[in-house]
């Protein structure tokens, strides 16, 4: 099992663009994770997911949207970066929601 | 109030002696908790869970859950420098898990 993938590792966008950070499990979970965490700062939730098809705002969704139409796939959409959104971004997975959380590597994102 | 409230530290101790990571929480419905690690850099990884109130042991690391008092802990016994790290405490809320930001453990040798 590779557990959660992310990619990309690392990027750099300028002001306006948009991109989609990938992330993908093969755990067959159901509940899915984006959080953002900028340095020195703890895990703020962006959006989850419960299962495919459903999809909920977390902690700070402003700026962002998310999909997912398959079990195995929760991409984020970033439109119109803004340098507040320099941070680290991490996808995680769960079997439900008092189940352990899988965390993928990582991406680093950085708006100039 | 917080939903989770850790402090961030720098917790230092010397090597080999206890470490010793509280933390309190406001959901008084919370059944799960987890306590996670990240190295600088890293994503976070699960060292310790508790369901339920009392300790529950797994090698130097020892969970500690008191639900009415609403407090969760983590021992590091015979703590060593590659335990430096950011600790996360995690109870469940509504459908995610809610995570503190972490106290910094520095383990010096």
């Amino acid at each position: 099992n590779a557990g959660v993938t992310q990619t990309p590792k690392f990027r750099i966008l300028k002001i306006g663009q948009s991109m989609t950070l990938q992330c993908a499990q093969d755990m067959n979970h159901n509940y899915m994770y984006w959080y953002r965490q900028d340095p020195g700062m703890g895990l703020k939730l962006i959006y989850y997911s419960v299962g495919a098809g459903i999809t909920d705002k977390g902690e700070v969704p402003n700026g962002y949207n998310v999909s997912r139409s398959t079990t195995e796939d929760f991409p984020l959409r970033l439109e119109l970066a803004a340098p507040s959104q320099t941070s680290v971004y991490f996808c995680a997975s769960s079997y439900g929601v008092d189940d352990e959380q899988f965390f993928g590597p990582g991406t680093r994102l950085t708006v100039l | 109030q917080k939903e989770v409230e850790q402090n961030s530290g720098p917790l230092s101790v010397p090597e080999g002696a206890i470490a010793s990571l509280n933390c309190t929480y406001s959901d008084r419905v919370s059944q799960s908790f987890f306590w996670y690690r990240q190295y600088s850099g890293k994503s976070p990884e699960l060292i310790m869970s508790i369901y339920s109130n009392g300790d529950k042991e797994d090698g130097r690391f020892t969970a500690q859950l008191n639900k009415a008092s609403q407090y969760v802990s983590l021992l590091i016994r015979d703590s060593q420098p590659s335990d430096s790290a950011t600790y996360l405490c995690a109870p469940t809320g509504f459908q995610k898990l809610v995570f503190g930001t972490g106290t910094r453990l520095l383990v010096s040798p």
